[in-house]
C-alpha cells in the first residue's frame, strides 16, 4: 500500500524558514518523480514543485521560485521542501504527491499524503 | 499558463441521479493530459481519471471521463452517498500544471 506522510508544518513568522519532509513507502521510491502541491484553507489546489526520480530535473511554480527548494533522498525514501522567506500567502496545507508515471516528470498525481499545515503569520 | 474553468460551481443532485461536471481549458490540452480528482472534507485529493478517460486503480466504473482539446467532462452515472464531494480537474500537458477551481457536488 502506497503511503506518503508529511511532517514539519507549523506556525512561522513572515520572512522565516521551514523545512517540510515526506516519508514514502509501499512503492519503489526512486522510480518516480515526486511533487509538492498546496491548498490554502478553503481554497483550490496549486502545484508548487516537482523533482525527477534522479533529481536531475526540478521545476517550481513562479510563486515560489527563488524561495523554495525541493530535494529528495532516495536512500531514505524521503522528499523535502525547504521554504525560505515565507510570506503570509504561503499559508496552506502542503501535500506530498507521487507521479502517476514511472521515470518521468508527468505532472499528475496518483497518490497524495494527508498534508501538513503551514501557517505564516506574525 | 492554461486556465481551467469548471462548471457548475455547485451541483445539487440526489443519490441515484446522473452527474455531469464540465472542465473547459483556455487552450487545447496537449495529448488530452487531463486528470480529475475527488476531495472530501479534511482529506487529500484522490485521483479518479487520467488522460481524460482512464480510470485510476480502484475507481468504480460509475465514474467516467471524456473529452479532448478544450472541453472535458466527468460523468458519475448513478450517484452514491459517498460521491458527494469536491471535484477538481487538472491539466498536465503544458507547464505549469494547473487546476480548475472545483465543482462542489452536494446532496439535494
Amino acid at each position: 500500500e502506497v503511503q506518503l506522510v508529511e511532517s514539519g508544518g507549523g506556525l512561522v513568522q513572515p520572512g522565516r524558514s521551514l523545512r517540510l519532509s515526506c516519508a514514502a513507502s509501499g512503492f519503489t521510491f526512486d522510480d518516480y518523480a515526486m511533487y509538492w502541491v498546496r491548498q490554502a484553507p478553503g481554497k483550490g489546489l496549486e502545484w508548487v514543485s516537482g523533482i525527477s526520480w534522479n533529481s536531475n530535473n526540478i521545476r517550481y511554480a513562479d510563486s515560489v521560485k527563488g524561495r523554495f527548494t525541493i530535494s529528495r533522498d532516495n536512500a531514505k525514501n524521503s522528499l523535502y521542501l525547504q521554504m525560505n522567506s515565507l510570506r503570509t500567502e504561503d499559508t496552506a496545507f502542503y501535500y506530498c504527491a507521487k507521479d502517476g508515471w514511472e521515470l518521468t516528470l508527468k505532472f499528475y498525481f496518483d497518490y497524495w499524503g494527508r498534508g501538513t499545515l503551514v501557517t505564516v503569520s506574525s | 499558463e492554461i486556465v481551467l474553468t469548471q462548471s457548475p460551481g455547485t451541483l445539487s443532485l440526489s443519490p441515484g441521479e446522473r452527474a455531469t461536471l464540465s472542465c473547459r481549458a483556455s487552450q487545447s490540452v496537449t495529448s488530452s493530459y487531463l486528470a480529475w480528482y475527488q476531495q472530501k472534507p479534511g482529506q487529500a485529493p484522490r485521483l479518479l481519471i487520467s488522460s481524460a478517460s482512464s480510470r485510476a486503480t480502484g475507481i468504480p466504473d460509475r465514474f467516467s471521463g471524456s473529452g479532448s482539446g478544450t472541453d472535458f467532462t466527468l460523468t458519475i452515472s448513478r450517484l452514491e452517498p459517498e460521491d458527494f464531494a469536491l471535484y477538481y480537474c487538472q491539466q498536465y500537458g503544458s507547464s505549469p500544471p494547473t487546476f480548475g477551481q472545483g465543482t462542489k457536488l452536494e446532496i439535494k
